[in-house]
């Protein structure tokens, strides 16, 4: 089935520095989907992106869909202790069926 | 009212018992979804619902049983769990699962039933 490599798998980073993940795979997707998830609770969506190229920011989050439709990246600037947690990526494949596959998740840790 | 919510917060149960797990939003979302996740993983797809009706099955284990009783509600119904089963279950929400419009797919997430099977 269609996977998606997301890297990297974590980052321990210093307050106020620049941070930047990706998914990429093999096959295209119609949407990319970006989650956020703290420690026992729900993943809560980012950004969403659903056109090749597109450049869509959310306050200090920037996220980008690949223009070959195969990748997608996320950039968070200026970091800060609240931005600790799990980020997942999950794609939409073509066939509007729904279903949305997941990356394996980048855990964020953020030093004061 | 943009949420989904989730209750129980946390289930214990044995291996005889039957639970359920219930799931609400008001967003006027026709697609649910039901995932299990385990620490530090991604969320797994086990159910669709869309528009009432089933329409995603991945080959999840009769053990588990999905209802949805109306398109703001969804069940889980467990019986005779393993200890492998223990699990964040997610419940989320989008417009439509098969929607016209991208944005129709976005799901919401729910907090999850943090479920423990003895």
């Amino acid at each position: 089935g269609q996977q998606l490599n997301q890297s990297p798998q974590s980052m321990f980073i210093q307050e106020g520095e620049d941070v930047s993940m990706n998914c990429t795979s093999s096959s295209i997707f119609n949407t990319w989907l970006w989650y956020k998830q703290d420690p026992g609770e729900g993943p809560v969506l980012l950004i969403a992106l659903y056109k090749a190229g597109e450049l869509t920011s959310n306050g200090r989050l920037t996220a980008q869909f690949g223009i070959t439709r195969k990748d997608s990246f996320l950039n968070i600037s200026a970091s800060i202790p609240s931005d600790v947690g799990i980020y997942f990526c999950a794609g939409q494949p073509p066939g509007n069926t729904g279903k949305l596959i997941f990356g394996q998740g980048t855990t964020l840790q953020v030093k004061p | 009212d943009t949420e989904v919510t989730q209750t129980p917060k946390h289930l214990v149960m044995g291996m005889t018992n039957k639970k359920s797990l219930k799931c609400e939003q008001h967003m006027g979302h026709r697609a649910m979804y039901w995932y299990k996740q385990k620490a530090k993983k991604p969320p797994e797809l086990m159910f669709v619902y869309s528009y009432e009706k089933l329409s995603i099955n991945e080959s999840v284990p009769s053990r588990f049983s999905p209802e949805c009783p109306n398109s703001s509600l969804l069940n889980l119904h467990l019986h005779a769990l393993q200890p492998e089963d223990s699990a964040l279950y997610l419940c989320a929400s989008s417009q439509d699962g098969a929607g016209a419009l991208p944005s129709y797919n976005e799901q919401f997430f729910g907090p999850g039933t943090r479920l423990t099977v003895l």
